[in-house]
């Protein structure tokens, strides 16, 4: 069965250090791989995806994430984190189901940011 | 316009009130979707329409009636929803419902059941 891990739940780091969150699936074809972030109460906005190609993909708000088919693993990095940074991070894999996709999700990392 | 909408951003409803979430998107998206999201879990899928029709069920209650009355709008029909309904209610829509496109989400409806 399809699956996104997502081993760490909840992550503190400094204001201007560097950031790495991981996810990892399990998914027999080729993923379609996406990161979104939810503030508190809001709903999820798209950080960046993978389809095909280049395996290093660049995002919003200076977020990148390498895919590793070898690891199965799509982590997302952020060379300096903002206090703004602070949210819930989602990975996830979109599945066909009979020609529509479906989205399954990790189940999050939450980051929070000291001064 | 590029967002999605849903209203209203908050509901408390008692466990035999009849009420309905509404979410609109004018970005053409063929797509739409409901989610259903308890505190610090991730999203859960409740339904899928693709050109207005109803395309995937994830075995909802009932209770939930979902309907979509045009490319632009969907509704969720609530009736007899017990406390552990209660959550955040996600919308949100894709261009189509084939595979590798990212979906839009709309910021939620805040349901609280009594």
């Amino acid at each position: 069965a399809q699956s996104v891990t997502q081993p760490d739940i909840h992550i503190t780091v400094s204001e201007g250090a560097s950031l790495e969150l991981r996810c990892n699936y399990s998914y027999g074809a080729t993923p379609y791989l996406f990161w979104y972030v939810q503030s508190p109460g809001q709903g999820l906005q798209l950080l960046l995806k993978y389809f095909s190609g280049d395996t290093l993909v660049q995002g919003i708000k200076g977020f990148e994430a390498e895919f590793k088919r070898s690891q199965s693993s799509f982590n997302l990095r952020k060379p300096s984190v903002h206090w703004s940074d602070a949210a819930e991070y989602f990975c996830a894999v979109g599945i066909s189901n009979f020609g529509n996709e479906k989205l399954t999700f990790g189940t999050g990392t939450r980051l929070t940011i000291i001064p | 316009d590029t967002e999605v909408t849903q209203t209203p951003k908050h509901l408390v409803m008692g466990m035999t009130n009849k009420k309905s979430l509404k979410c609109e998107q004018h970005m053409g998206h063929r797509a739409m979707y409901w989610y259903k999201q308890k505190a610090k879990k991730p999203p859960e899928l409740m339904f899928v329409y693709s050109y207005e029709k109803l395309s995937i069920n994830e075995s909802v209650p009932s209770r939930f009636s979902p309907e979509c009355p045009n490319s632009s709008l969907l509704n969720l029909h609530l009736h007899a929803l017990q406390p552990e309904d209660s959550a955040l209610y996600l919308c949100a829509s894709r261009p189509s419902s084939g595979v590798g496109g990212e979906q839009y989400f709309g910021p939620g409806t805040r349901l609280t059941v009594t």
